[in-house]
C-alpha cells in the first residue's frame, strides 16, 4: 500500500518570502499522480499544483513550484513570494495512475504566514 | 456553477440517530468519493463508485451506507450516530485515471458534531 509523509506540522515564513514543505512517498508503481492541496480555514480543498511521475519537469503554476525527485520518492512545494491569503493547511496526496482511484494523503503541514 | 455540491455544511445529531448526507457533482465524472477529516485534519477514503458501482469500501463500519443513484450523484447515510462520527466529510470527483486532468475536486465538506 502507497503512504505519504509529511514532516513538518507546521511551518512558518515571513511575508513575501520563499518556504519549501516536505513530502516524501512510499510506492512500489512506477506510474501514478502527485498533488499538493491546500484547506483554508473555509475548509474547502483546493487543487495547488500536480505532477505526473512520467513527466521529468517540474511542475510550477504561478509562484508555487515543486521539486519533483521520483528515485528519492520525494515531492516538496516552493512557495515564492509568500502572501497573507497562502496561510492554510497544505496536504500532499498520491494516486495511482491505475487501479484504485483514491488519493492517499500526508498527515497535512499547517503554514502560517507573518506579516 | 458549484461543481461539487454536498449538503448540509453543518450537521448537529445525538447520539443514536441515523442521518444523511448528499452530494452531487456536475463535471461529468465518472468517479465519486467519500472521505473522512478527522479532528486531527487526517484525510482518509471511505468509499469509491465508478459509474454507480462501489469499487473501494476502506474498512469502514456497517452503519455507513453509501448509495449513488446515479453518477452524478453520491449520498451517504449513517446509521446509529456515535461520537467518534464527528468529523468533517467531505464528497470528490474525479476523471478516470489516464486522463490529463486527473485531480479530484472536493466539495466544501458537512462537518457532523454527534453529541
Amino acid at each position: 500500500a502507497q503512504t505519504v509523509t509529511q514532516s513538518q506540522p507546521e511551518m512558518s515564513v515571513q511575508e513575501a518570502e520563499t518556504v519549501t514543505l516536505s513530502c516524501t512517498y512510499d510506492t512500489s508503481e512506477s506510474d501514478y499522480y502527485l498533488f499538493w492541496y491546500k484547506q483554508p480555514p473555509s475548509r474547502q480543498m483546493i487543487l495547488v499544483i500536480r505532477q505526473e511521475a512520467y513527466k521529468q519537469q517540474n511542475a510550477t503554476e504561478n509562484r508555487f513550484s515543486v521539486n519533483f525527485q521520483k528515485a528519492a520518492k520525494s515531492f516538496s512545494l516552493k512557495i515564492s513570494d509568500s502572501q497573507l491569503g497562502d496561510a492554510a493547511m497544505y496536504f500532499c496526496a498520491y494516486r495511482s495512475w491505475r487501479g484504485a482511484q483514491k488519493l492517499v494523503f500526508g498527515q497535512g503541514t499547517r503554514l502560517t504566514i507573518n506579516p | 456553477d458549484t461543481a461539487v455540491s454536498q449538503t448540509p455544511k453543518y450537521l448537529v445529531t445525538q447520539m443514536g440517530n441515523d442521518k444523511s448526507i448528499k452530494c452531487e457533482q456536475n463535471l461529468g465524472h465518472d468517479t465519486m468519493y467519500w472521505y473522512k477529516q478527522d479532528s486531527k485534519k487526517f484525510l482518509k477514503i471511505m468509499f469509491s463508485y465508478n459509474n454507480k458501482e462501489l469499487i473501494i469500501n476502506e474498512t469502514v463500519p456497517n452503519r455507513f451506507s453509501p448509495k449513488s443513484p446515479d453518477k452524478a450523484h453520491l449520498n451517504l447515510h449513517i446509521n446509529s450516530l456515535e461520537l467518534g462520527d464527528s468529523a468533517v466529510y467531505f464528497c470528490a470527483s474525479s476523471p478516470p485515471s489516464g486522463h490529463t486532468n486527473t485531480e479530484a475536486f472536493f466539495g466544501q465538506g458537512t462537518r457532523l458534531t454527534v453529541v
